[in-house]
């Protein structure tokens, strides 16, 4: 059964800093493993999506990387701002269809 | 941007009672979703729809619930008797016009459930 674990749990940086969330899975066998920005009560924002042959996506100040034989992921943001404090979600997607979230870590970004 | 819609925002319920949960998902994707999230928790999936029938779904996914595409735009879950630990944020999810579902899925806002 897939597992999936994100740390810190909770992180909390000045505004400026450069920083990494990390995702780690169990199962090895995915096709893709995307990456969810969720704010307070509210839904998920697709930020990047990776299959499974690909290293890393860019989009902005977001980079993420994929480890798939380590069974790891970790979303790089630059030069972070107030407006990315949020809860971040890893999700890896296997054989089927569903996909499979970590708990998440709690960014806050200080000013 | 085309976008999931889903309603009601809020919803409260007794015990036993049934409700409704509507999403509208992207237009001409193919793939609908239902995950839920009780709160403090991962994200769940519940069950998956594809071609006007169900393709997977998880054990939370029992008797209870139940999962239609009345029209050409609306995906609905239903809970017949709801219970306590039935409340939680409820996503609605769509991917894909391509017949191919390990694509980019797309959330709605969700929908809070609490049952009283």
């Amino acid at each position: 059964k897939q597992e999936v674990t994100q740390i810190p749990a909770a992180l909390s940086v000045p505004e400026g800093e450069n920083l990494v969330l990390n995702c780690s899975f169990t199962d090895s066998a995915i096709y893709n493993l995307q990456w969810f920005r969720q704010d307070p009560g509210k839904g998920l924002t697709s930020l990047l999506l990776i299959q499974s042959s690909q290293r890393e996506q860019t989009s902005g100040r977001l980079n993420a990387s994929l480890d798939k034989s380590s069974g790891r992921s970790t979303l790089y943001i630059a030069a972070s701002q107030p407006g990315d404090s949020a809860t971040y979600l890893c999700a890896v997607q296997g054989g089927s269809e569903k996909l499979v979230f970590g708990k998440g870590t709690k960014l806050t970004v200080n000013p | 941007e085309p976008e999931v819609t889903q309603t009601p925002s809020h919803q409260v319920t007794q015990m036993g009672q049934e409700v409704i949960l509507r999403c509208v998902p992207i237009s001409n994707h193919l793939y609908f979703y239902w995950y839920r999230q009780i709160l403090g928790q991962k994200v769940e999936f519940l069950v998956s729809f594809y071609n006007n029938e169900i393709s997977e779904k998880s054990e939370i996914f029992d008797d209870q619930f139940s999962v239609e595409r009345p029209d050409g735009s609306n995906f609905t879950l239903k809970i017949r008797s709801t219970k306590l630990e039935d409340s939680a944020m409820y996503f609605c999810a769509s991917s894909t016009n391509t017949g191919e579902p390990l694509e980019t899925q797309y959330f709605g806002p969700g929908t809070r459930l609490l049952v009283l």
